[in-house]
């Protein structure tokens, strides 16, 4: 079964600080994702990873960076956080290829980071 | 650009009915696949059913079916006999365009009642 992982459950952390949110993947997948989820807005995609060392923007890269030294491990960081980025934060691996289909295309999920900014 | 509709913010149902989930896509990609997942109020997304653009067979998964229109650019999920265990929020998705990336829908809120 795949197993991907998140550092915290709940994170609650002061307008300005820096934080990390750290997510762990233990099936060798190649890609790695960064969502966050607000009520009535669906999950809509941070930054993403192909490879080790490599990063892409996705929908919403504002105020948000990433870092990929393993494989195994996607970070996300807030570099000042601000209140509007209380939110629910979710990790997600897939496996990589150039076509589709199953086995490829799905994603797994973390059990999700809820983290509030005061 | 890719865009996933969910029009039904919330469901009700009875337990052991048959319900229906709304999902419509749109895509100028003639590749891609579609997802349902089931998201619980503990936070975790659960992948539940896949069906690819040239599959030619609804997917089916236990009781989650797809029914999957493509003429319609719909993919409607059919969970049938409703648990109580069924009540969680489910999020339609799309892969196309090119890479691995998902477009979620907005979600369905599904409650199962007695």
């Amino acid at each position: 079964d795949v197993k991907v992982t998140q550092s915290s459950r709940y994170l609650v952390k002061r307008t300005g600080e820096k934080v990390f949110l750290e997510c762990v993947q233990d099936m060798d997948h190649e890609n790695m994702f960064w969502y966050r989820q607000d009520p009535g807005l669906g999950l809509r995609l941070i930054y993403f990873s192909y490879d080790v060392k490599m990063k892409e923007k996705g929908d919403i890269p504002e105020g948000y960076s990433v870092s990929r030294e393993k494989k195994e491990r996607f970070s996300l960081i807030l570099e000042s956080a601000s209140t509007n980025q209380t939110s629910m934060y979710l990790c997600a691996s897939s496996l990589w290829a150039a076509a589709g289909g199953r086995e490829t295309d799905t994603q797994y999920f973390g059990p999700g980071t809820r983290l509030t900014v005061l | 650009a890719q865009k996933i509709t969910q029009t039904q913010p919330g469901m009700f149902v009875q337990e052991k009915e048959a319900v229906t989930l709304d999902c419509t896509y749109d895509t100028s990609d003639p590749s891609y696949g579609l997802f349902w997942y089931k998201q619980p109020s503990s936070g975790e997304m659960i992948f539940l059913i896949y069906q690819g653009s040239y599959d030619q067979q609804n997917a089916t998964e236990g009781r989650y079916s797809l029914n999957f229109q493509k003429a319609r650019k719909s993919a409607n999920l059919v969970i049938s006999a409703s648990q109580l265990g069924d009540s969680a929020m489910y999020f339609c998705a799309m892969r196309a365009g090119g890479g691995n990336k998902l477009t979620f829908g907005t979600g369905t809120q599904l409650k199962v009642e007695l």
